[in-house]
């Protein structure tokens, strides 16, 4: 079973500020996905990363897929209370429907 | 329009009731799937239809029941209901995977609320 740690498990900041959350595995992935969950609502796709090493940047999200693609990171720039919500990291194998999820990282974005 | 629509949003009922879940996509999507997200928010897959055809199916108590009429809907029914089922259901849809190890993305509907007393 591939597993996925993510860090922080929450975390709260004030507006204007840098953040980074971890995705981490022993496994080898495919493909890493970043999704963001609003209260209330399902999961929202931000991003898919493929090659080792690759970085995709999203207004003021950058994220970076690890040379192994066995972990990858999420930052974000001056952080806004837009951002405020729960962030997952999904991996899954080639060809493979199954999504693999951590567990999240809980932002808070204080005015 | 919406992509993903799951019914209904909150269920309230009482433990050893049966009820069932219902969920649409027109995306033109083969492939859909049941999450179920605990208090900890942990997501974690439970069943996967391709093109009517079960695909994923997790270690989940037998008292769950998926059913695919067709390609664009999967209904989740759930016998005996027992307190540890009260969580958020998530029901989701995807192209089907390339081949060449780029997950598609998958598309979420809004949840369904169970809790069970």
């Amino acid at each position: 079973t591939q597993l996925l740690e993510q860090s922080p498990q929450f975390l709260s900041i004030q507006e204007g500020e840098n953040l980074t959350v971890y995705c981490n595995s022993s496994s080898v992935f495919s493909s890493l996905q970043w999704y963001r969950q609003e209260p209330g609502e399902g999961p929202v796709l931000l991003v898919t990363v493929v090659t080792g090493g690759e970085v995709k940047k999203l207004k003021r999200l950058t994220f970076q897929f690890g040379d192994a693609r066995k972990d990858s990171s999420l930052h974000i720039t001056a952080a806004q209370p837009g951002d405020t919500g729960l962030y997952l990291c999904a991996g899954s194998g080639a060809g493979s429907y199954q999504l693999t999820f951590g567990k999240g990282t809980k932002l808070s974005v204080i005015p | 329009d919406t992509a993903v629509s799951q019914t209904p949003k909150y269920l309230v009922t009482q433990m050893g009731n049966d009820k069932s879940i219902k969920c649409e996509q027109n995306l033109g999507h083969d492939t859909m799937y049941w999450y179920k997200q605990d208090s900890k928010k942990f997501l974690k897959i439970m069943f996967s239809y391709n093109n009517k055809e079960l695909i994923i199916n997790e270690t989940v108590p037998n008292r769950f029941s998926p059913k695919s009429p067709d390609k664009a809907h999967l209904n989740l029914h759930i016998n005996s209901l027992e307190l540890g089922d009260s969580a958020v259901y998530f029901c989701a849809s995807s192209q089907d995977p390339t081949g060449f190890g780029v997950q598609e993305t998958q598309y979420f509907g809004p949840g369904t609320r169970l809790l069970v007393l």
